[in-house]
């Protein structure tokens, strides 16, 4: 079964210390990717998505991310942490059905703490 | 502004009672969807419609039931068969059902057991 693995499911960084969010996924076939965002007692907005145009995405509020098939990553970087940046970040990845419905698989999640 | 709307925000079920979480959007979105979020699993599958009057189960559909009436409705039903109900329970919506598609998310609804 295709599966999406978020390494940590908790990640602390220090307001403006690099953000790094770590996704790999399980599939031979080159996925479409997707980055979520879900501030508490919300739901999920698109981050970002990557649908082979270029491997380097850049999304909203400064977040990018970089598709790299040979190691199936897809990790999710942005240079300066923001308090605001504090919430819970899910990876996502489609495309591995050919069928009229191909199901968004969500990895686990990882929250982001910003410390002052 | 369109979006989706979940109501109520929290709703709290009594054992052997059957609920039902509304969810609606003025996105004119073919597609609707409802996951289930537990702490540390992400989000699950429950049931996801494509056009009004259709849809198929996701991954979790025991105990849940659905109806597409409507293409702005999708309400979920919480029956008495599922016996592990309290959760974060999300609605979501897509443009088109291609695997490109960009989800729409409603704010959600946690349910919770007396």
């Amino acid at each position: 079964a295709q599966s999406v693995t978020q390494l940590g499911s908790h990640v602390s960084v220090s307001e403006g210390a690099l953000v790094l969010l770590r996704c790999n996924y399980s599939s031979s076939v080159p996925p479409y990717l997707f980055w979520y965002v879900q501030y508490p007692n919300q739901g999920l907005q698109l981050l970002l998505k990557y649908t082979s145009a270029a491997t380097l995405v850049k999304g909203i509020n400064g977040f990018e991310a970089e598709f790299k098939k040979s190691e199936t990553s897809f990790h999710l970087t942005k240079p300066s942490a923001h308090m605001s940046d504090a919430a819970e970040y899910f990876c996502a990845v489609s495309g591995f059905l050919k069928t009229s419905y191909d199901k968004v698989i969500f990895g686990p999640g990882t929250s982001l703490s910003v410390i002052p | 502004d369109g979006g989706i709307t979940q109501s109520p925000k929290y709703l709290f079920r009594k054992e052997g009672q059957n609920v039902t979480l509304s969810c609606e959007q003025n996105l004119n979105h073919d597609a609707m969807y409802w996951y289930r979020q537990d702490p540390g699993q992400g989000l699950r599958l429950i049931y996801y419609s494509q056009i009004v009057n259709d849809f198929q189960k996701g991954d979790i559909a025991e105990g849940y039931s659905v109806s597409r009436e409507k293409k702005e409705s999708f309400p979920l039903t919480v029956t008495s068969a599922q016996k592990n109900p309290t959760a974060f329970y999300l609605c979501a919506s897509s443009r088109g059902q291609g695997a490109n598609e960009k989800l729409f998310f409603g704010s959600g609804t946690q349910l919770s057991v007396l």
